[in-house]
């Protein structure tokens, strides 16, 4: 699967829109970009997945560049609650296995 | 009704022990796994089980032993704990074999003394 690379923390203000960038340069045609999260001391969580169109849900949405090289998370209206560390994982399609790598630390502040 | 369920949620026990870590789903998936956490966050797979079938195993050290006894359950048995053990361990589910959202369990953390 092809390697990910993302900023190890970010800072956002509650209420503005957190927008967390993801580099796969190395991609190819049939691997989904994932974005996961996991809040402290709970176990990871889907947010979204999309192959190449921009995905949205009730969670967040995903814009990935038309070359596809790159991704950007998008949570609208960041909440206290969406502290957390975010894990963007590019992933084959018929894939079994999910590798996380270092993730993205998102604190958002009061 | 928790989805994916583990327990126990806290285990410390000592060093030489053999030690099991349960795990439970009702989602009706047909894939589980066990992920490793370790103390510096890094989520690493360790196995995966499709319809009680091993699947994947990565290069774990032939003490940890996964046990499917039926499609709901996928428990991890370690023998002769070391330090190095001590971790979060989360297993995770998947509806089909592939390229699906993962669910995951709260974890078990395992402290060896």
């Amino acid at each position: 699967d092809a390697k990910t690379t993302q900023p190890p923390s970010m800072d956002c203000a509650e209420g503005r829109a957190a927008n967390l960038p993801c580099n796969h340069s190395t991609i190819s045609g049939n691997e989904y970009v994932y974005w996961y999260r996991q809040i402290h001391s709970q176990g990871p969580q889907y947010i979204i997945h999309g192959l190449k169109n921009n995905e949205t849900n009730e969670m967040a949405s995903l814009i990935i560049t038309e070359d596809r090289k790159s991704s950007t998370l998008i949570l609208p209206h960041a909440t206290l609650r969406d502290t957390a560390v975010y894990y963007c994982i590019v992933r084959k399609e018929g894939a079994q296995k999910l590798v996380f790598g270092q993730g993205t630390r998102l604190t958002i502040n009061p | 009704d928790t989805a994916v369920s583990q327990t126990p949620k806290y285990l410390v026990t000592q060093m030489g022990n053999d030690k099991s870590i349960k795990c439970e789903q009702n989602l009706g998936h047909d894939t589980m796994y066990w992920y490793k956490q370790d103390s510096k966050k890094f989520l690493k797979i360790m196995f995966s089980y499709n319809n009680k079938e091993l699947i994947i195993n990565e290069t774990v050290p032939n003490r940890f032993s996964p046990k499917s006894p039926d499609k709901a359950h996928l428990n991890l048995h370690i023998n002769s704990l070391e330090l190095g053990d001590s971790a979060v361990y989360f297993c995770a589910t998947q509806a089909g074999t592939s390229g699906r959202e993962l669910f995951f369990g709260e974890g078990s953390r395992l402290t060896v003394l």
